[in-house]
């Protein structure tokens, strides 16, 4: 069974700092089926990433995805002070089991 | 506006069935596959059970098979998770969310739209 694992578990950056989420799959994963969600604390998870690099809806260009294979990426240029929140990337393709990574906390340094 | 809600948590004792709905508001539901997802306190997401838009294929997690099942009543717009034999492990807040899709080098599939999640807590 795939399993997604997350890293660094913790990020601690600074707001106007880049920031790099690792997502690495233990079998190759089509593009296509990597999705990536933001969740605040309290909150439901928002949909942020599809299809590896593809922006949803209303998602600023500061967020970018990238990767393909067993190594995924999401990538916040310049942090705004909402973006601290714990990021999971997902494999969503055309069969189950749809498994999470456990996350990456970007929190304020 | 495009909306999800879950409702049927509460606080049950191990061994014991809760079932809980998912409704939507600003879209039809049975036009769409729906999955749960669930996270336990302080913990992740854990996929848990998806149903394609006509009920015809369910799908499962490993560790809920056989205790919880997935359905659906399109005539009332409805999607249904009917726990039962609760275990402490399933305390989690149980999120709905619709699968959503789109066309381009391929076919993609995504969450985009979750509920607010209800909180089901089992414990004697």
């Amino acid at each position: 069974e795939l399993v997604l694992t997350q890293s660094p578990g913790t990020l601690s950056l600074s707001p106007g700092e880049r920031a790099t989420l690792s997502c690495r799959a233990s079998q190759s994963v089509s593009s296509g089926y990597l999705t990536w969600y933001q969740q605040k604390p309290g909150q439901a998870p928002r949909l942020l990433i599809y299809g590896a690099s593809i922006r949803a809806t209303g998602i600023p260009d500061r967020f970018s995805g990238g990767g393909s294979g067993t190594d995924f990426t999401l990538t916040i240029s310049r942090l705004e002070p909402e973006d601290f929140a714990v990021y999971y990337c997902q494999q969503h393709g055309s069969s189950p089991p749809y498994t999470f990574g456990q996350g990456t906390k970007l929190e304020i340094k | 506006q495009e909306q999800l809600v879950e409702s049927g948590g509460g606080v049950v004792q191990p061994g014991k069935s809760l079932r809980l709905a998912c409704v939507a508001s600003g879209f039809t539901l049975k036009d769409y596959g729906v999955h749960w997802v669930r996270q336990a306190p302080g913990k992740g997401l854990e996929w848990v059970a998806y149903i394609w838009y006509d009920g015809n294929n369910k799908y499962y997690a490993d560790s809920v098979k056989g205790r919880l099942t997935i359905s659906r009543d399109n005539s009332n717009d409805t999607v249904f998770l009917e726990m039962n034999g609760l275990r402490a492990e399933d305390t989690a807040t149980y999120y709905c969310a619709k699968e959503g899709g789109a066309r381009g080098r391929y076919y993609y599939y995504f969450l985009d739209v979750w509920g607010k999640g209800t909180t089901v807590t089992v414990s004697s």
